[in-house]
């Protein structure tokens, strides 16, 4: 199947600071990117959805200033969180959409996250 | 409004005993329905996915799951567990229209030896 990675896995950083958690497919081009987020013992909350070369579309109450997102390529998107702090501590996590021949979606694929501990 | 259900939080069985982990959904569209197992501080990975035809869907490591277009439900089955099928799943609907999964709150499962 198709591999999705996530770096880094894990990165602690100081409250003020911004960090940069990228997202690749590693042997499909994924036109469209999405961003989770996911609260101990909680499910998945969508955060935005990226597509190359153009804007990325948030959810109704993700701050689209606070949580940057860019899709360059068909291989990589980057979220940044700015200016962080403690609240921002969660664990994030990307997927990649793949599509079928006609076009129409056919299934997510998953990293494997990162956890972001804000000090 | 659109929502995926998984009444169990957690659930706790005995290794070989047989597993059922329950989903209901509310969808305007014809649903596509997956489910996704997540060991502790990992990704998602997909089980198994239903976007049309046989109801009765096989997937990974001994999984299925049948879809009830009636009771608006995705129940996943295992006949016999194994100790590292412990872990928390996820119940997750979609539609051939949209990019967007929305997901239940997952299951967690304990499994005893």
């Amino acid at each position: 199947g198709a591999v999705v990675s996530q770096h880094p896995s894990w990165v602690i950083c100081k409250s003020g600071t911004s960090v940069k958690i990228e997202c690749r497919s590693l042997d499909f081009q994924a036109t469209t990117m999405f961003w989770y987020r996911q609260f101990p013992k909680q499910s998945l909350m969508l955060m935005a959805t990226s597509n190359e070369g153009s804007k990325a579309t948030y959810e109704q109450g993700v701050e689209k200033d606070k949580f940057l997102i860019n899709h360059a390529s068909l291989t990589l998107s980057t979220l940044t969180v700015t200016s962080a702090h403690p609240e921002d501590s969660s664990f994030y996590i990307c997927s990649a959409g793949s599509y079928d021949r006609t076009g129409l979606h056919n299934e997510q694929f998953f990293g494997p996250g990162t956890r972001l501990t804000v000090l | 409004a659109q929502s995926v259900t998984q009444p169990d939080i957690h659930i706790t069985v005995s290794e070989g005993a047989s597993l059922e982990l329950r989903c209901n959904y509310s969808y305007g569209a014809t649903p596509y329905l997956f489910w996704y197992v997540q060991s502790p501080g990992q990704g998602l990975q997909l089980l198994l996915k239903y976007f049309s035809g046989d109801t009765l869907v096989q997937g990974i490591k001994g999984f299925e799951a049948e879809f009830k277009r009636s009771q608006s439900s995705f129940n996943l089955r295992k006949p016999s567990v194994h100790w590292s099928d412990a872990a928390e799943y996820f119940c997750a609907v979609g539609s051939y229209n949209t990019d967007k999964l929305i997901f239940g709150t997952g299951t967690r499962l304990q499994v005893f030896p």
